[in-house]
């Protein structure tokens, strides 16, 4: 059984440009959500995916959307940088959306913007 | 004020020593998540409750709900210990409701 894996691990961007960080979940999880966390802080939840649509949102922007495949692999998409973007970005799969059930959390991409 | 309090902010212990975590929050959840996160990022999951207590190896989890606190010890402190914990409460009813709130952490260093 594979765990979570994220992709990339580190990335460097310019403001204004445009990233997709990339998550596998792992195997028979449908769910996956998405974290910011930066530096010295606890993760902040963006958004959730289940069975391929959203399925619940945090405080964050339009510019940053999401995308659940078929195969429950996921994309965390952001638009138009900004420097404070500049975070760990983490994702965590799990069985169900519901309550009781485990995330399991990947390693993280560390973006820096510039 | 933050839904997930976290105390201490920082911990230093000796190796041997007796540790507690404490967090609070003023939300009503379904479950609380006890985290663990070393240098570079990665996270695990320590524990998930609902009620009662846990035990793992040297590390027990509390959990009262009426009080809305938990606590999680390290009998025996080691310095592979040495981390970043992390309380997280996961909400009631449904879509981002079931989201995990984080506390900021709490940064544990175990001298040998």
């Amino acid at each position: 059984e594979t765990g979570v894996t994220q992709s990339p691990t580190h990335l460097i961007k310019t403001r204004g440009q445009q990233v997709t960080l990339r998550c596998s979940s792992q195997s028979g999880h449908n769910t996956v959500s998405w974290y910011q966390q930066a530096l010295g802080q606890g993760p902040q939840f963006i958004f959730q995916y289940y069975r391929e649509e959203e399925n619940g949102r945090g405080n964050f922007p339009p510019r940053f959307s999401g995308l659940q495949f078929p195969n429950y692999s996921s994309e965390l998409n952001v638009n138009a940088l900004e420097l404070d973007d500049s975070a760990l970005y983490l994702c965590a799969s799990s069985l169900s959306p519901g309550q009781g059930y485990e995330q399991y959390f990947g390693p993280g991409t560390r973006l820096t913007v510039t | 004020k933050n839904e997930v309090e976290q105390s201490p902010q920082n911990l230093t212990a000796q190796e041997g020593e007796f540790i507690t975590i404490n967090c609070s929050y003023s939300v009503g959840i379904s479950a609380l998540h006890w985290l663990q996160q070393h240098p570079g990022g990665g996270i695990v999951s320590l524990f998930m409750l609902s009620s009662g207590k846990k035990k793992h190896g040297r590390l027990i989890a509390t959990i009262n709900i009426q009080e809305k606190h938990s606590s999680l010890h390290i009998t025996a402190s080691h310095p592979r210990d040495s981390a970043v914990y992390i309380c997280a409460v996961q909400g009631l009813g449904g879509g981002s409701n079931y989201k995990l709130t984080f506390g900021k952490g709490t940064l544990l260093t175990v001298n040998p």
